[in-house]
């Protein structure tokens, strides 16, 4: 089975433009989150979405968003970019929600850089 | 709101020598405990697992963790180290419930297996 993959794998932004990243689950993988990850914050959780409705929601402003598709790919989209928003986003999927499903598997993760 | 704690930012081994990397947890009711592990440039990898049973938990690569109720803590072991076992490992414990879980990271070790 294909692991978690996330385009673009690294992406250079200048202030006040916006960004999307991609993330295509494991297939079956119904439940796809996103992390911010910097040195000093270690991973932050930013959003979950299970069957493209958002679930459960970290403490990152408005300008963070994320929509979920009927086949299980999310996208994340920052928006008003800010040099703070400089970091790894990981994309982690899962069976689901249940109480069955623990596992995370992650993405390689998309590298912002803004400038 | 649950959490972990991490309490070193590094950790230097000698090759073939026991490891220990520290995580203490603060949870209300039955703690779920992860240990992952991230290797450069790389997404985190899941190693292993407490959900409920036996104390300890045998995960990939060799290692395991061992939990303690008393002193809530779940220390990731591994009885002999090797130089490939260098990375940065991240304790996370699960909250919420079922529909609405969460993964809470702690700020992550850095692990240094000298040859």
């Amino acid at each position: 089975k294909a692991g978690v993959t996330q385009t673009p794998r690294y992406l250079i932004k200048t202030r006040g433009q916006q960004v999307t990243l991609s993330c295509s689950p494991i297939s079956g993988h119904r439940s796809v989150s996103w992390y911010q990850q910097t040195p000093g914050q270690g991973l932050q959780f930013l959003f979950e979405y299970f069957s493209e409705t958002q679930r459960n929601k970290g403490n990152f402003p408005g300008r963070f968003s994320g929509r979920q598709f009927s086949n299980s790919r999310s996208e994340m989209n920052v928006s008003t970019l800010e040099l703070g928003d400089s970091a790894l986003y990981l994309c982690a999927s899962s069976l689901g929600l249940g109480d069955g499903y623990y596992e995370q598997y992650f993405g390689p993760g998309t590298r912002l850089t803004v400038t | 709101a649950q959490s972990v704690a991490q309490p070193e930012d590094q950790v230097n081994v000698a090759e073939g020598n026991p490891l220990t990397v520290k995580c203490t947890y603060s949870v209300s009711g039955n703690p779920y405990l992860f240990w992952y592990v991230q290797y450069p440039n790389r997404g985190l990898q899941f190693l292993l697992k407490y959900i409920t049973g036996d104390n300890l938990v045998k995960g990939s690569y060799g290692f395991e963790a061992e939990f303690n109720k008393s002193q809530t803590s779940f220390h990731l072991k591994k009885p002999s180290a090797l130089v490939s076992d260098s990375a940065l490992y991240f304790c996370a414990v699960r909250e919420g419930v079922s529909g609405t879980y969460k993964y809470i990271f702690g700020t992550g070790t850095r692990l240094k297996v000298l040859a």
